[in-house]
């Protein structure tokens, strides 16, 4: 069946380090991919999305990796700082249903 | 600020209780979800909504009852829950209908509502 997961529900790094967050999908039929980032008390929040036509994705500090032979995922944060600290979500965009499969998330916490 | 609210922002409410959770979007999308996100499990797509049509129901129970009357306000009306119910309520809106799988998919979140039920 469907399903995304993620390989590390926790991450803790020293602020200024680079962040990398992994995310594993078992639909090799999935073509669209999403990262989100939930602070507390909010909901999720769009960071950065990629197709699988493509390999990697930049964004401001993010960038996506999608490996497609392995159905990879991972998020890269440069220069974490404070304000990363949340727990990040990769979504997948299932081809038997209308809609997202969600990973239950990894914690970023980071360290002054 | 995403242009999803979500009203109220904190629930309690007892299993013999009648409630409704509120969401409005201001984004102009052309769908609208529900989402149930509970402590120990991924976010849990509970209703879409697609044009006001109801497009999808993942088995939720029936004591949840979705109404959109519109394509800018989505309600869930809550009546005889669980403690188990007890969770944050997210909604959402994308631009395309779920069934338009060409075009960019992005869901936009509202706050959510926390609801604990006694």
């Amino acid at each position: 069946g469907e399903s995304v997961g993620l390989h590390l529900p926790t991450l803790s790094v020293q602020e200024g380090d680079n962040s990398i967050i992994n995310c594993a999908y078992s639909n090799s039929a999935s073509d669209y991919f999403i990262w989100y980032k939930q602070e507390s008390g909010k909901g999720p929040q769009f960071i950065i999305d990629i197709r699988s036509n493509m390999d990697k994705r930049q964004g401001q500090r993010v960038t996506v990796l999608l490996n497609k032979t392995v159905k990879h995922l991972s998020l890269q944060i440069a220069a974490t700082q404070p304000g990363d600290s949340a727990v990040y979500f990769c979504a997948e965009n299932s081809p038997y249903g209308q809609n997202f499969v969600f990973g239950p998330g990894t914690r970023l916490s980071v360290l002054p | 600020e995403t242009g999803v609210t979500q009203t109220p922002r904190h629930l309690v409410m007892g299993m013999t209780n009648k409630k409704s959770l509120k969401c409005e979007q201001h984004l102009g999308h052309n769908a609208m979800y529900w989402y149930k996100q509970s402590a120990k499990k991924p976010l849990e797509l509970m209703f879409v909504y697609s044009l006001e049509e109801r497009v999808e129901n993942n088995s939720v129970p029936s004591r949840f009852s979705p109404e959109c009357p519109n394509s800018s306000h989505l309600f869930l009306h809550l009546h005889t829950l669980q403690p188990e119910d007890s969770a944050l309520y997210l909604c959402a809106s994308s631009q395309d209908t779920p069934q338009d799988r060409e075009a960019t998919d992005t869901q936009y979140f509202g706050p959510g509502t926390r609801l604990t039920v006694l």
